[in-house]
């Protein structure tokens, strides 16, 4: 069955530092990985996906992931946080095609300082 | 383009009662997902609609339904509410060929 694990539950950074949010899957093909923020009794907002192609994805708000098949990981990147990066960020998976269905991590809540 | 919209955005039931949460996608798109969302579950996949057919389904009980009408607007239905029922509700729409989902605000539901 497929599962998606971010270990880190919650990260504190502070304002102008770099953050890097871990993302692990466990698939039987590679799917499509996506990267979604949830800010307060907000809905998603889609970050960046990644189909195929080159690993690097850059994304919306100066965001960027890498997929590393080896390591089956999909790692999201931010140089420069703001204080308005705070909020819930989920990695999310689906079956490569057509199946729009998701499989979502546990989320990570990122804390900005100032 | 208009986003998703859901409404109603926030509703209180009591146990036992049924409930009829409303999702409009995004003009054009023709793919309907819902989803639960709990502290305790996290994001939980509920089932998809096209074409007014359910196309995939998670893995809840019988009392979670839905159903998409002609003009892709859908609604679902989640009948003899439980205290467990209490979630955000969020459903997402896509166009078809693109594997991306676009997500609405969200219904809280809040079962008594």
């Amino acid at each position: 069955a497929q599962s998606v694990t971010q270990p880190d539950i919650h990260i504190t950074v502070s304002e102008g530092a770099s953050l890097e949010l871990r993302c692990n899957y466990s698939y039987g093909a590679t799917p499509y990985l996506f990267w979604y923020v949830q800010s307060p009794g907000q809905g998603l907002q889609l970050l960046l996906k990644y189909f195929s192609g080159d690993t690097l994805v850059q994304g919306i708000k100066g965001f960027e992931a890498e997929f590393k098949r080896s390591q089956s990981s999909f790692n999201l990147r931010k140089p420069s946080v703001h204080w308005s990066d705070a909020a819930e960020y989920f990695c999310a998976v689906s079956p490569p095609g057509g199946d729009y269905k998701l499989s979502f991590g546990a989320g990570t809540t990122v804390t900005v300082r100032a | 383009k208009a986003g998703v919209t859901q409404t109603p955005r926030y509703l209180i039931k009591t146990r036992g009662q049924q409930v009829t949460l409303s999702c409009s996608p995004i003009s054009g798109h023709r793919s309907v997902s819902w989803y639960q969302q709990t502290p305790g579950q996290g994001l939980q996949f509920l089932f998809e609609y096209f074409s007014e057919t359910q196309r995939n389904k998670g893995n809840f009980p019988g009392r979670f339904s839905g159903r998409q009408f002609s003009n892709s607007r859908s609604e679902m239905n989640v009948s003899t509410l439980e205290l467990g029922d209490s979630a955000l509700y969020l459903c997402a729409s896509s166009l078809i060929g693109y594997n991306e989902q676009f997500f609405g605000p969200g219904t809280r539901l809040t079962v008594l």
